[in-house]
């Protein structure tokens, strides 16, 4: 089956920084990647997406790059927040809306 | 406004008893999943439903059960065969296409008295 790495588990950062968040997937079929974002005690909330036949996408101070011939992804913060703050998993999909998720990043934003 | 809804918030089980969770959706999304998440870790995967009055085992099935008897519900049974049931339980939904995402409710925090 599937296998998605997330790293670094842990990532903190001053307020106006980048942070970038890298994930490895094995299933070469894999052809969708969304990114969630989970604040404390609340589920997990869509931020960005990508599909299989675009390399990069980008939503305001977001954004996500696709190499599907390394079966790498990435997402991207830049200007960080204090808001920012949160746990981010990224997951792929194979089948059907059946998602493998990674085991997420803890980001903390100074302020 | 459309989502997903969990209850209780928090839950507390008794050694020995089974325990059901709510997860009602109102986004006419045909497919459902549960997920448990311990401190620190990711979303395993506990069953999945794709259509009405069926579902799959995920990776950690053992101890929990599910019904699908309609479209908008996904309870999830914890069951006394689940001998560490502790944990955060987030129920999910998608629209079982390729590039749908999954909607997530807001978890049930079951603990063990």
């Amino acid at each position: 089956g599937e296998n998605v790495e997330q790293h670094p588990s842990t990532l903190s950062v001053q307020e106006g920084d980048s942070a970038v968040i890298k994930c490895t997937y094995s299933d070469s079929a894999s052809n969708y990647f969304p990114w969630y974002k989970q604040e404390l005690g609340k589920g997990p909330q869509l931020i960005i997406d990508i599909r299989s036949n675009v390399g990069e996408k980008k939503d305001q101070r977001i954004a996500v790059t696709l190499n599907k011939t390394a079966k790498h992804f990435s997402l991207h913060i830049t200007e960080t927040q204090p808001e920012d703050s949160a746990v981010y998993f990224c997951a792929a999909n194979t089948n059907a809306g059946k998602s493998t998720f990674g085991d997420g990043t803890t980001l903390t934003v100074k302020p | 406004d459309g989502g997903i809804t969990q209850s209780p918030k928090y839950l507390f089980r008794k050694e020995g008893q089974n325990v059901t969770l709510s997860c009602e959706q109102n986004l006419n999304h045909d497919a459902m999943y549960w997920y448990r998440q311990d401190p620190g870790q990711g979303l395993r995967l506990i069953y999945y439903s794709q259509i009405v009055n069926d579902f799959q085992k995920g990776d950690i099935a053992e101890g929990y059960s599910v019904s699908r008897e309609k479209k908008e519900s996904f309870p999830l049974t914890v069951t006394s065969a689940q001998k560490n049931p502790t944990a955060f339980y987030l129920c999910a939904s998608s629209n079982g296409q390729v590039y749908g995402p999954q909607h997530f409710g807001d978890g049930t925090r079951l603990s063990i008295l």
